[in-house]
């Protein structure tokens, strides 16, 4: 069955980095693309980009662009989200989902990985 | 990209029929047939509920059904039930440079 397994919870202070991490199971990986999201705590969902499992191609949110890396490991079926220059606004769940090539269907979702950014 | 509006709240008896409305422009909702819908309940993850304006995943009872007209797109749950308390999403494709935009949620409450 098709599994999305995200890394551990991370406590950041401001102007850290984190990289949250993605393992695929049950499906080929480089026929699907990881799309991110994340939701500040009581806040909605928050498209962050999406990263091709085919060509490893990524596309960011224009408000994230330049503090955000999205990249593929084929060879682990992982795919990781880098977050730089952290703000305390940057505290949220981060959730990677299975997307497919084209059009807006996230069918399988990680459980989520809280990151805290706090001085 | 703007959010995609949807109401803040839409509230039912059990087993009446709610629609929740997904607004957005001619760049993303009424531009492409690319609309999904998402329940989520507190403290988990967003669950799939309709791709595709209107395609249920497998799994999905038939109380949940999608539409589209023009810029807006609707959630419709028939017969509701408890359960169906949660928080709901739109998302839209909106193109090879925006790609997907959310909706700002709704809550759903089963009186």
């Amino acid at each position: 069955q098709v599994q999305l397994v995200q890394s551990g919870a991370e406590v950041k202070k401001p102007g850290a980095s984190v990289k949250v991490s993605c393992k695929a199971s049950g499906y080929t990986f480089t026929n699907y693309g990881i799309t991110w999201v994340r939701q500040a705590p009581g806040q909605g969902l928050e498209w962050m980009g999406w990263i091709s499992g085919y060509s490893g191609n990524p596309n960011y949110a224009q408000s994230l662009q330049g503090r955000v890396t999205m990249t593929t490991d084929t060879s682990t079926t992982t795919a990781y989200m880098e977050l730089r220059s952290l703000r305390s606004d940057d505290t949220a769940v981060y959730y990677c989902a299975r997307r497919e090539e084209s059009g807006s269907k996230f069918d399988y979702w990680g459980q989520g990985t809280l990151v805290s950014v706090s001085s | 990209q703007s959010a995609l509006t949807q109401p803040r709240a839409v509230s039912g008896s059990p087993g009446q029929s709610i629609t929740i409305s997904c607004t957005g422009t001619s760049r993303d909702v009424g531009g492409y047939e690319y609309v999904s819908w998402y329940q989520q309940h507190p403290g988990k993850a967003p669950k799939l509920m309709i791709y595709d304006v209107t395609q249920r995943p497998s799994g999905v009872p038939d109380r949940f059904s999608g539409s589209k007209s023009g810029n807006t797109a609707s959630l419709t749950i028939s017969g509701l039930q408890a359960d169906d308390e949660a928080d709901y999403y739109c998302c839209s494709y909106g193109g090879r440079y925006t790609f997907d935009v959310f909706g700002t949620g709704t809550k759903v409450s089963v009186l």
